[in-house]
């Protein structure tokens, strides 16, 4: 099975910083990586799929880079609603997630 | 609107059985290949299984930690997924959503429903 690794587990930041998180999946996957937030008590909400294709209604601030096996999800600005925790996934054979990657107040 | 809303979730003793609903709307349910995602207390997000649509063969994968002891369903005629628990263990304590992909989203999860929490303890 493909394991996914997430760095950092926690980040602290502050509002307006870029925010860089990462995910190295143990074997390729081409570009089917996906990243969700989720926040305390709620479902998780798709964020960017394909590695870098922004989902519909997500802020531009969010981007998503990488193929193969190391992919990056960027926060161009850091604002207050988006402190939560962040997942990748590969969307290739078994959907397996990272172990997140929490972003807190500074 | 395109709906999942899960159902049947609670407490249960170790080595009960419990069995989960997940009711779909505003998508053709048939069509789709759904999963249950499941997330323990204070921790990350895990892959439960997936069950293909019926053009796809209708066949099931699991993760490592519940084959054997979980089986999932769908009844396409209610558009509605099932997930069947047995066996149950205190590791199988989470909040379980059902997930699946309406949009073009190259497999990545679109539509999640709100979870239902199953606590497993004496």
């Amino acid at each position: 099975d493909i394991q996914m690794t997430q760095s950092p587990s926690s980040v602290s930041a502050s509002v307006g910083d870029r925010v860089t998180i990462t995910c190295r999946a143990s074997q390729g996957i081409s570009s089917w990586l996906a990243w969700y937030q989720q926040k305390p008590g709620k479902a998780p909400k798709l964020l960017i799929y394909a590695a870098s294709s922004l989902q519909s209604g997500v802020p531009s601030r969010f981007s998503g880079s990488g193929s193969g096996t190391d992919f990056t999800l960027t926060i161009s600005s850091l604002q207050p609603e988006d402190f939560a925790t962040y997942y990748c996934q590969q969307a290739n054979s078994f959907p397996f997630f990272g172990g997140g990657t929490k972003v807190e107040i500074k | 609107e395109v709906q999942l809303v899960e159902s049947g979730g609670g407490l249960v003793k170790p080595g009960g059985s419990l069995r989960l609903s997940c009711a779909a709307s505003g998508f053709t349910f048939s069509n789709a290949w759904m999963s249950w995602v499941r997330q323990a207390p204070g921790k990350g997000l895990e892959w439960v299984g997936r069950i293909k649509s019926k053009t796809d063969g209708g066949t099931t994968d699991y993760a490592a930690p519940v084959k054997g002891r979980f089986t999932i369903s769908r009844d396409d005629s209610k558009n509605t997924l099932y997930l069947q628990m047995n066996s149950l263990k205190t590791e199988d304590t989470a909040v379980y959503y059902c997930t699946t992909v309406v949009g073009a989203t190259e497999n990545a999860f679109d539509i999640w429903g709100q979870g239902t929490m199953v606590t497993v303890s004496s």
